[in-house]
């Protein structure tokens, strides 16, 4: 079983929709939480950081971690062709080295 | 601010060839620099870390080694290209607690 585990995709929504992504993992020692947007041919850009659980929102971007579960969303509201790209959650916990553990990417693509 | 370069953008070699690919970070010192590997449709591998000059971590057997002569310069070389060694070749730097900032990347595709 890989740690983090997330769906390859790929998800299509229309332009509007609310999309949800997910990332489950089996470390309860992760502490912390990002996001990671890639477009196509680019590397990977930090989109939303979360430490231990909560919510965060960033104008179109909520990030939840339920610890609980183990499971960690990105929620992106009005969706825009733009958005499309694929999606990399991270985590790490909070001792040690703190290499990021990363799922293997949900691409999301957003029609107009 | 703290910028990363990654070079060449795309590279075709031939099987058998050697190759370098370089990285250096501008505005911040002492880094912690690895190199990842992202194959088509597939995750981010990451290949080596570095946490100072000289020190180097891999983190899986292969056909790839990798240097930091300088503080804020990391290398990934191959003596012997292989097919199985194409892919997308991604450098950053960070830490886990604070995020990692990727490079451009190097797109190689072995011929």
């Amino acid at each position: 079983q890989k740690e983090v585990e997330q769906d390859p995709g790929p998800l299509s929504v229309p332009e509007g929709a609310i999309v949800s992504l997910n990332c489950t993992y089996s470390n309860s020692a992760f502490q912390y939480f990002m996001w990671y947007r890639q477009y196509s041919r680019k590397g990977p850009e930090l989109l939303m950081y979360t430490y231990s659980s909560g919510n965060k929102e960033d104008g179109r971007f909520t990030a939840q971690v339920d610890k609980s579960s183990k499971y960690i969303s990105l929620f992106i509201r009005d969706s825009q062709p733009s958005d499309s790209a694929t999606y990399l959650c991270a985590m790490t916990t909070n001792t040690g080295f703190q290499k990021l553990v990363f799922g293997t990417g949900t691409r999301l693509l957003v029609s107009p | 601010s703290q910028t990363i370069h990654q070079w060449p953008a795309t590279l075709v070699q031939p099987v058998g060839s050697p190759l370098s690919l370089e990285c250096t970070v501008e505005g911040t010192s002492n880094p912690n620099l690895y190199w990842y590997r992202q194959a088509a449709g597939r995750g981010l591998q990451l290949l080596f870390y570095s946490v100072g000059i000289g020190q180097i971590s891999s983190e899986v057997p292969q056909n790839l080694s990798a240097s930091r002569p300088q503080d804020r310069q990391f290398i990934l070389s191959s003596k012997k290209l292989l097919l199985s060694d194409s892919g997308f070749y991604l450098c950053a730097w960070g830490t886990g607690t604070n995020g990692y900032t990727f490079g451009s990347g190097t797109r190689l595709t072995v011929v």
